[in-house]
């Protein structure tokens, strides 16, 4: 079966601090890869999506960035992080199709100070 | 545009009775996925149900049936039975064509005992 990773669960950075969030997949080759923010209280935001290694695509312009060094692996970076960068993230994953459902890891809760 | 509207920012159920979650959205794409998406106290979010903008019929999976009404551009959750462990938020999503989803802002339901 499928699983999916993220670390670490909780994070508390202060602000101009570097960010490396990591996701991983198992059980499943190819996944379309996806990095979500959740502000509190309200919906997800999508951040970036991979659908290959290399291969990244950015929704929103910011001072994060993503990498896809592997297969199964999405990695969320930040060079300086910033007050506004505070919130929970979430790496999904999904095969095939846009319409196919996502399968969402833990989620990792980012506080910066 | 592209927008997920869900106008119920808390419900209240009684545990047992069925409790229906609205969703509207917009889109100009003729082609395009609906889904739900229950995410608890926890964080992690769950794939709950899938709608496609062709199915003919609405789609249930279990006690979660999805009341798709494509003129009115509406895809309503319905949870019959409610149960104490449904108690979450709940996300209506869209997929328009590519690999952009679009989230509501959620919906909180309460289960009373």
């Amino acid at each position: 079966s499928q699983t999916i990773h993220q670390w670490p669960a909780t994070l508390v950075q202060p602000v101009g601090s570097p960010l490396s969030l990591e996701c991983t997949v198992e059980g499943t080759s190819n996944p379309n890869l996806y990095w979500y923010r959740q502000a509190a209280g309200r919906g997800l935001q999508l951040l970036f999506y991979s659908v290959g290694i290399g291969q990244i695509s950015s929704e929103v312009p910011q001072n994060l960035s993503a990498s896809r060094p592997q297969d199964r692996q999405f990695i969320l970076s930040s060079k300086k992080l910033l007050l506004s960068d505070s919130g929970f993230y979430l790496c999904a994953w999904s095969v095939g199709s846009s319409y196919n459902e996502q399968f969402f890891g833990p989620g990792t809760r980012l506080t910066v100070l | 545009a592209q927008k997920i509207t869900q106008t119920q920012p808390g419900m209240f159920v009684q545990e047992k009775e069925a409790v229906t979650l609205d969703c509207t959205y917009d889109t100009s794409d003729p082609s395009y996925g609906l889904f739900w998406y229950k995410q608890p106290s926890s964080g992690e979010m769950i794939f709950l149900i899938y709608q496609g903008s062709y199915d003919q019929q609405n789609a249930t999976e279990g006690r979660y049936s999805l009341n798709f009404q494509k003129a009115r551009k509406s895809a309503n959750l319905v949870i019959s039975a409610s149960q104490l462990g449904d108690s979450a938020m709940y996300f209506c999503a869209m997929s328009p064509g590519g690999f952009k989803t679009i989230f509501g802002a959620g919906t909180r339901l309460f289960v009373k005992a």
